[in-house]
């Protein structure tokens, strides 16, 4: 059981929105940055968002991330079926002095 | 271009060490900022943060791997070496190294390797 927690699924449709929620505590994404990974079927994972809001150069903007206290969250608008994915986040533990990943969310495009 | 490849044995044995090699090219680990990760991933599961190998030298580990998990680089060859003692079925998954570059994107590990699939059984 992770302490930073995501839901184990969600989908939407091609062109809608989706968000994906990760909840942590002060030790982990309240006092420390959020990452945010994409990890396509049978591939390596891919930095989508790092520190909270920050898109790495040639990730489409079609991807934002945001946080709030002890959660973060990962909003994709403009659904496309290649979006389907495992989404991580991430952020280091004060408390554990280790870097925590969420359980991951699998993103389906219905 | 940056990229990374992990390499190392698909089968190990119960109590055996395990040692990956994760050869990197396209930026130095002697560069201010610059680390590589090791992060691996079961089957079908999480991904789970080993530990880390920084620019000047320091080291960070999982605490629950720490007393099993040892690092060591080769800067001149772009190489960081894992080694986890005394392996269990449990250890058994998909193992990554992964470049994090401060000045770029914090603590992002900003491009991985492909991954090495490490199997421990009898």
């Amino acid at each position: 059981q992770s302490v930073v927690t995501q839901p184990p699924s969600a989908s939407a449709t091609p062109g809608q929105r989706v968000t994906i929620s990760c909840s942590g505590s002060s030790s982990n994404i309240g006092d420390n940055y959020v990452y945010w990974y994409q990890q396509l079927p049978g591939m390596a994972p891919t930095l989508l968002i790092h520190s909270n809001s920050q898109r790495p150069s040639g990730v489409p903007d079609r991807f934002s991330g945001s946080k709030s206290g002890t959660s973060a969250s990962l909003a994709i608008s403009g659904l496309r079926s290649e979006d389907e994915a495992n989404y991580y986040c991430s952020a280091w533990d004060d408390s554990l002095n280790d870097v925590v990943f969420g359980g991951g969310t699998k993103l389906t495009v219905l | 271009q940056v990229s990374l490849r992990e390499s190392g044995p698909a089968l190990v044995k119960p109590t055996e060490s395990l040692t990956l090699t994760c050869n990197f090219s396209g930026f130095s680990l002697t560069t201010r900022g610059m680390s590589v990760s090791w992060v691996r991933q079961p089957p079908g599961k999480a991904l789970e943060w080993l530990g880390r190998v920084d620019w000047d030298d320091e080291e960070y580990f999982s605490p629950s791997l720490r007393s099993r998990l040892t690092f060591s680089k080769d800067t001149s060859a772009n190489q960081v070496f894992l080694t986890l003692a005394n392996m269990d079925p449990v250890d058994s998954g998909t193992y990554y190294c992964a470049r994090q570059f401060i000045t770029l994107v914090g603590y992002g590990m900003d491009v991985w390797g492909l991954g090495t699939t490490v199997t421990v059984s009898s």
